[in-house]
């Protein structure tokens, strides 16, 4: 079954402790983004990469990392969270960087005290 | 960073009924996508949207692309109560950024 899927789905954690949150696509795409959802704005682009190596910012970047060592992975780092990162965090992926559709990973809900 | 303009933001309806939601932007677009999101899950596609004009259906489901590419409409036909949910558009830009650009959602609550 083609998915993106995202780990883990729920994590609590405390401010300045790093974390990644590990995204994975099985469809071979070469276009991965991390998106963030807080009320009432909508899902913002935190990071992108268009392929291996290749990663670009966002709308939102400040505070992440991500690296894109693997086709089908895209790991999304907070090297030392905080409050204001308490949010719903969703992986998505799409064949190529031209108007593919794309398709979304279930979420991480992440809370920082 | 850009988003759509997607209305209305909520709406209650009862079963049976037929909804209609849109999405406008100042900025053209050459594919449109909508999603629906169920509470606690991603957004999951349910229609995709490519040429300016283009009408596109999805068993009660029916995208319209708008023509002058700044917009889309979205309709429910016989609204169920498990069409509750958040619907987002998302359209592409075409300036090369290779990015979506999301609606903040319209919210449909369905009474049954």
């Amino acid at each position: 079954e083609a998915q993106v899927t995202q780990n883990p789905r729920y994590l609590i954690t405390v401010t300045g402790k790093k974390l990644t949150v590990t995204c994975s696509q099985n469809m071979n795409h070469e276009y991965m983004s991390w998106y963030r959802q807080d009320p009432g704005l909508g899902l913002r682009q935190i990071y992108y990469s268009m392929n291996v190596e290749v990663t670009d910012k966002g709308d939102v970047p400040e505070g992440y990392k991500v690296s894109r060592k693997e086709k089908r992975n895209f790991p999304l780092i907070l090297e030392s969270p905080s409050p204001n990162q308490t949010s719903l965090y969703f992986c998505a992926s799409r064949r190529g960087f031209s108007t593919d559709t794309q398709y979304f990973g279930p979420g991480t809900r992440l809370t920082v005290l | 960073g850009q988003q759509l303009n997607q209305s209305p933001q909520s709406m209650f309806i009862q079963e049976g009924e037929d909804v209609s939601m849109n999405c406008t932007s100042s900025s053209i677009f050459n594919t449109w996508l909508w999603y629906k999101q169920d509470p606690g899950e991603g957004p999951v596609l349910l229609i995709a949207l490519y040429k300016a004009g283009e009408l596109t259906s999805n068993g009660r489901l029916t995208a319209q692309f708008g023509i002058t590419r700044k917009d889309s409409f979205l309709n429910i036909s016989a609204s169920i109560p498990s069409d509750v949910g958040i619907y987002f558009c998302a359209g592409y830009l075409t300036s090369g950024t290779y990015k979506y650009i999301f609606g903040t959602g319209t919210r449909l609550k369905v009474l049954a």
